[in-house]
C-alpha cells in the first residue's frame, strides 16, 4: 500500500483558502486518492475522491498532477467549524476499499 | 438513510470478559470495515468484509473476532483483551465495487476501555 505524507498541522484564518498537500510517491496504477475530515470523538467523514486531474464538489477541490505522486486538497473560505484533522488516503478496491490512513493534518482555523 | 449505527457507544470490560461491538447499516453497502483508533492517532484498518466474506485481515490478534451475519450487520467479538486494546473502534461501510464514489461511511464509534 502506498504510504502518504502530510504536514502535521496548519493554521489559517476564517475566510482564507487552505491547501493541504499529500505526498504518495509509491501510488499504484489502481489506487484512488481520498480525503476525509475528522472531528474529535467522531468517525471520519468523506470529503472528496479522485484518480487524476481535478475534482470539485460542493465543499472542496482536489488537484492531482499527471504523475499522481502528490495531491492537494483545497478548502475555499474556511470557517471556524473547519477546524479538524484531515486525512489523505491512497488505496484500491479489492473487494472493499483497502486503504491506510496517513498521520493526518490538524487544521486550526482562527477568527 | 446514510447512517452507520454502532452500539454500544461506550464499553468498559475486564480482561477476562467476553463482549461484542455491533454495527448496522441500511444503505445496501456490501463492504463493511472495522478500524481501531487510539487517541491522537489515525484509524488503523483491522478487517474488511466484502459480500459477507472476510476479504482483508490486517494481522489482527485472535482476541478480536469479526462476524458478518448478513449484509447489514457487522460484529466484533472481544475476548481476553489487554488494557492496550482500549481505543475507539470505528465501523464503516461502502459499496464493494467502483460503481459508486468509493466513499466510506463511518459510524460514531464505540469507545472501549479495558481494565
Amino acid at each position: 500500500l502506498a504510504k502518504t505524507t502530510q504536514p502535521i498541522s496548519m493554521d489559517s484564518y476564517e475566510g482564507q483558502e487552505v491547501n493541504i498537500t499529500c505526498s504518495h510517491n509509491n501510488i499504484a496504477t489502481n489506487d484512488y486518492i481520498t480525503w476525509y475530515q475528522q472531528f474529535p470523538s467522531q468517525g471520519p467523514r468523506f470529503i472528496i475522491q479522485g484518480y487524476k486531474t481535478k475534482v470539485t464538489n460542493e465543499v472542496a477541490s482536489l488537484f492531482i498532477p499527471a504523475d499522481r505522486k502528490s495531491s492537494t486538497l483545497s478548502l475555499p473560505r474556511v470557517s471556524l467549524s473547519d477546524t479538524a484533522v484531515y486525512y489523505c488516503l491512497v488505496g484500491e478496491f479489492t473487494g472493499g476499499f483497502k486503504t491506510i490512513f496517513g498521520a493526518g493534518t490538524r487544521l486550526f482555523v482562527k477568527a | 438513510d446514510t447512517e452507520v449505527t454502532q452500539t454500544p457507544k461506550h464499553l468498559v470490560m475486564g480482561m477476562t470478559n467476553k463482549k461484542s461491538l455491533k454495527c448496522e447499516q441500511h444503505m445496501g453497502h456490501r463492504a463493511m470495515y472495522w478500524y481501531k483508533q487510539k487517541a491522537k492517532k489515525p484509524p488503523e484498518l483491522m478487517f474488511v468484509y466484502s459480500y459477507e466474506k472476510l476479504s482483508i485481515n490486517e494481522s489482527v490478534p485472535s482476541r478480536f473476532s469479526p462476524e458478518c451475519p448478513n449484509s447489514s450487520l457487522l460484529n466484533l467479538h472481544l475476548h481476553a483483551l489487554q488494557p492496550e486494546d482500549s481505543a475507539l473502534y470505528l465501523c464503516a461501510s461502502s459499496q464493494a465495487d467502483l460503481s459508486g464514489t468509493g466513499e466510506l461511511f463511518f459510524g460514531e464509534g464505540s469507545r472501549l476501555t479495558v481494565l
